[in-house]
């Protein structure tokens, strides 16, 4: 069962512009909310999280937006960077469950 | 603080053989969670260990199981091994108070 949708397999950004990357999802006793970003031959990084209870939260050049009402969360990179060229994964659980249910992954590639 | 770490980081096995995958948590967490990620695919849930009991599992077969050792470390066997279950596998920790998983860098199993 796909509780968790990354529908863009891919996206290319020049350096500097804004990354956006989507993600939907179906359950709504999920109640927190994951970015990871993952390079070839290494395991996920825990990138930025939301709860819930909260419709955005911010680090750094990363930012993260929740809409419960549509179940749908997005990862905001500004400035982009050539260096966050990779895989990234959205992933959803309970805050105390950490059973989580992770997306097919976005690649992002930005070009210098 | 060395992470999480898990050995080997890479194996080969034939059909039908068993495997132990093993894993170290991050200092101070005390929950180990295992995932299967195949090519082109998001980590799917295998099961969680806490207390050195399962405390939840996804949809794999009893051919999946685990252990958590009081020193919170986790091994993942798989017995009667299918090619198809050829993939990278993840061990995630965290603390069973909530918060975010952190990976380790996987271990690829090929099953030929």
């Amino acid at each position: 069962d796909q509780q968790v949708k990354q529908n863009s397999p891919s996206l290319s950004v020049q350096e500097g512009r804004i990354s956006i990357l989507n993600c939907d999802y179906t359950n709504s006793m999920f109640d927190y909310f994951l970015w990871y970003k993952k390079y070839p031959a290494e395991g996920p990084t825990f990138l930025i999280s939301i709860s819930s209870i909260k419709d955005k939260n911010e680090d750094g050049r990363f930012t993260v937006f929740l809409n419960k009402s549509a179940k749908h969360l997005s990862l905001h990179i500004v400035p982009s960077q050539p260096g966050d060229s990779a895989v990234y994964f959205c992933a959803a659980s309970s805050y105390n469950n950490n059973d989580m249910r992770f997306g097919a992954g976005t690649r992002l590639t930005v070009k210098p | 603080d060395a992470g999480v770490t898990q050995s080997p980081t890479h194996l080969i096995k034939t059909r039908g053989q068993q495997v132990t995958l093993r894993c170290s948590p991050k200092s101070g967490h005390d929950t180990v969670s295992w995932y299967q990620q195949a090519l082109g695919q998001g980590p799917q849930f295998i099961f969680q260990y806490y207390e050195e009991e399962e405390r939840q599992r996804g949809n794999f077969p009893d051919r999946f199981s685990g252990h958590q050792f009081p020193n919170y470390s986790s091994e993942l066997n798989v017995n009667a091994l299918l090619l198809g279950d050829s993939a990278l596998y993840l061990c995630a920790s965290s603390l069973t108070t909530g918060g975010s998983a952190f990976f380790g860098q996987g271990t690829r199993l090929t099953v030929v």
